[in-house]
């Protein structure tokens, strides 16, 4: 069965500190994507980055930064001098096999607070 | 452009009620799909389509059924709710199977 932990259940951080949300997933397959989403205190989930297996190199979007490590399988989150408009819940995703269903497992979420 | 829209934005339902909870989305993609949000448990899937006319079951399925006639509207209905579907209830749709989900702006129903 697929799986998606997020460990850190709640960061805080004063703004401007970079801070890291980790990500670990479990899965069978050898072809998947992984994804991170964003769900700021308005409620709307917002999609950040897909990323499939096959890509190892890591994504740079402005302060947003992405590593995904195969060895380890964690697909990590960096952001970079962070701002209070950072402050949301994080999740992690990673699609199903492709047999049907091809739908999103998600992780629990972390809950990052970014203090002025 | 809407997106994804979803209705009504909360609500409260006495127990043994029923209740459909609407989505529509206007990107023409061909998969939609009902999630409940919960605490501390992330999204979870209740039911999904690929296409319009064809359904299928999440993780989470008892106590609600879903429909497909067309390509833009997937109604999730609870047939007598129970407290334990208190929840967030968020309806995505894809372009086709593992491209990124778009969401809406979610459903807040309270079972009492």
């Amino acid at each position: 069965a697929q799986k998606v932990t997020q460990a850190q259940t709640e960061i805080s951080v004063v703004e401007k500190e970079d801070v890291t949300l980790d990500c670990v997933y479990e899965t069978r397959d050898t072809t998947y994507y992984l994804f991170w989403y964003k769900q700021p205190p308005s409620g709307e989930l917002v999609f950040l980055i897909r990323r499939n297996s096959f890509d190892e190199q890591n994504e740079i979007s402005g302060r947003y930064s992405w590593n995904f490590q195969k060895s380890t399988s964690s697909f990590n989150f960096t952001i970079t001098a962070s701002q209070v408009v950072d402050s949301a819940v994080y999740f992690c995703a990673l699609s199903e096999p492709d047999t049907g269903r091809r739908a999103l497992t998600f992780g629990s979420g972390t809950r990052l607070q970014v203090q002025p | 452009t809407a997106g994804i829209t979803q209705a009504p934005t909360s609500q409260i339902l006495a127990a043994g009620r029923s209740m459909t909870l609407r989505c529509t989305q206007d990107m023409r993609h061909n998969a939609m799909y009902w999630y409940r949000q919960d605490l501390g448990l992330g999204l979870r899937l209740i039911h999904y389509s690929n296409t319009a006319g064809t359904t299928g079951k999440g993780e989470v399925p008892d106590g609600y059924s879903v429909s497909r006639a067309n390509t833009d509207d997937f109604p999730l209905t609870l047939a007598s709710a129970v407290p334990s579907q208190t929840s967030v209830y968020f309806c995505a749709s894809s372009a086709q199977g593992l491209s990124e989900q778009y969401f809406g702006p979610g459903t807040r129903l309270t079972v009492t």
